[in-house]
């Protein structure tokens, strides 16, 4: 079946420091990415959807000045948190749609913690 | 936008014991998936069922799209089951996948 991975699964950076985390579509290409956020005991939160070759479509109130998506190849999209603090510390998941285009094959999720 | 309901948020059951999960939403879908996160957060796609019934194995969904409602059914329990349960859905005239706040399901030995 469709399997999405992400790269790191876990991170640990300093304040002031940026971050990239990358999603890719293993066996199957992925004309669109999502990238959700997730805090601890709460549900999954949409910050944005990217588009391989086009300008990712952000949720509102999540900055694009401070996550940076790009989506460069039908199998490979980025999520870069720049600048990162303490309160971006976070489970960031992304997911993709699957071949029927039925539902969301999603990857395993990063763990983020700002210092 | 769409609202999603999950019932009941916190859940502890027996080993063996069955369970009924519900999640209710406010409009039109064309999309609804279940999901189980496990403890170290990974999401796996239980079922997608924007409407009718569907079972694998111990679990069972059925979505009353009429009705703006969907049940997940988990029969004898295993402790393996533990974890949250979030329910997803697409509404016809969106292109967003908007999860609920999950059911919290622990079951002990």
């Amino acid at each position: 079946g469709a399997v999405v991975s992400q790269h790191p699964s876990w991170v640990i950076c300093k304040s002031g420091t940026s971050v990239k985390i990358e999603c890719r579509s293993l066996d199957f290409q992925a004309t669109t990415m999502f990238w959700y956020r997730q805090f601890p005991k709460q549900s999954l939160m949409l910050m944005a959807t990217s588009n391989e070759g086009s300008k990712a479509t952000y949720e509102q109130g999540v900055e694009k000045d401070k996550f940076l998506i790009n989506h460069a190849s039908l199998t490979l999209s980025t999520l870069t948190v720049t600048s990162a603090h303490p309160e971006d510390s976070s489970f960031y998941i992304c997911s993709a749609r699957d071949l029927t285009g039925q539902g969301g094959v999603f990857g395993p999720g990063t763990r983020l913690l700002v210092l | 936008g769409i609202q999603v309901e999950q019932s009941p948020p916190d859940l502890i059951l027996q080993e063996g014991a069955n369970s009924t999960l519900r999640c209710n939403f406010s409009d039109s879908v064309n999309n609804l998936q279940w999901f189980h996160q496990n403890p170290w957060g990974q999401l796996i796609n239980l079922f997608y069922i924007p409407s009718g019934t569907k079972q694998n194995g111990r679990l069972s969904a059925t979505t009353v799209a009429t009705e703006r409602y969907s049940l997940l059914y988990i029969s004898s329990s295993q402790t393996t089951d533990s974890g949250v349960y979030f329910c997803a859905v697409k509404e016809t005239s969106g292109s967003r996948l908007t999860f609920g706040e999950g059911t919290q399901l622990t079951v002990n030995p």
